[in-house]
């Protein structure tokens, strides 16, 4: 089956900005692998931000944004808030069934 | 607005079944599909399968197949996993989503899975 990877771990200072990736063992991610990118804080459902590559939800903060960069799937944080320290999770669609990555937890410190 | 609510914790022995319900609210039941994902503990997410309520049409994953089985009530807009020949690593929260055109939104809050003898 697919791998999908991601960065196990960043650290960001509140107000900067971070790039998370997702790549997949299949080779470059495109659009049509239709990314899916969640938030998940301890002991809650995950939270959708961004689909099909670079949509936002209508609740999603405008300082997330959704991309795709040198072959990987990307989210970025611009302005990073406290509030955004969290697990975060790209879902990439690969032949025919969804594919989570491993996750990357992200600290504002 | 949109709801997902799914039943209640369970404790099963290994070799049991699960079947855990998601009853839909808010949208048009047979015009979105349903995705479930679990979440062993301290774990990563993982998708298990996908179901579409107007045809009945599923996708799973390789990894589960033939272990789980997607169905849903169109009377009561509600969709339901099974999950057979449970091991201690089943143990897991058990989401539903819905999840149409490439289109994951609103989930469920989770229901709590123990498999323990």
């Amino acid at each position: 089956q697919s791998v999908v990877t991601q960065e196990p771990s960043l650290t960001v200072s509140p107000g900067g900005t971070v790039t998370l990736t997702c790549a997949s063992s299949t080779g470059a991610v495109n659009n049509a692998h239709y990314p899916n990118w969640f938030q998940q804080k301890p002991g809650q459902a995950p939270r959708p931000l961004i689909y099909r590559t670079n949509n936002k939800h209508s609740w999603t903060p405008a300082r997330f944004s959704g991309s795709l960069l040198g072959g990987k799937a990307a989210l970025t944080l611009s302005g990073v808030q406290p509030e955004d320290e969290a697990e975060y999770y790209c879902l990439l669609y690969i032949g025919a069934i969804w594919v989570f990555g491993g996750g990357t937890k992200l600290t504002v410190l | 607005q949109v709801q997902l609510v799914q039943s209640g914790p369970e404790v099963k022995n290994p070799g049991a079944s699960v079947k855990v319900s998601c009853k839909t609210s808010g949208y048009p039941f047979t015009s979105y599909g349903i995705s479930w994902v679990r979440q062993a503990p301290g774990e990563g997410l993982e998708w298990m399968g996908w179901i579409s309520p107007y045809d009945g049409k599923t996708n799973f994953a390789q990894k589960l197949q033939g272990r789980v089985t997607l169905t849903t009530d169109t009377f009561t807009n509600t969709a339901y996993m099974e999950l057979r020949r449970l091991r201690s690593d089943d143990t897991a929260v058990y989401y539903c989503a819905k999840d149409q055109d490439f289109l994951i939104d609103y989930w469920g809050q989770g229901t709590l899975v123990t498999v323990s003898s």
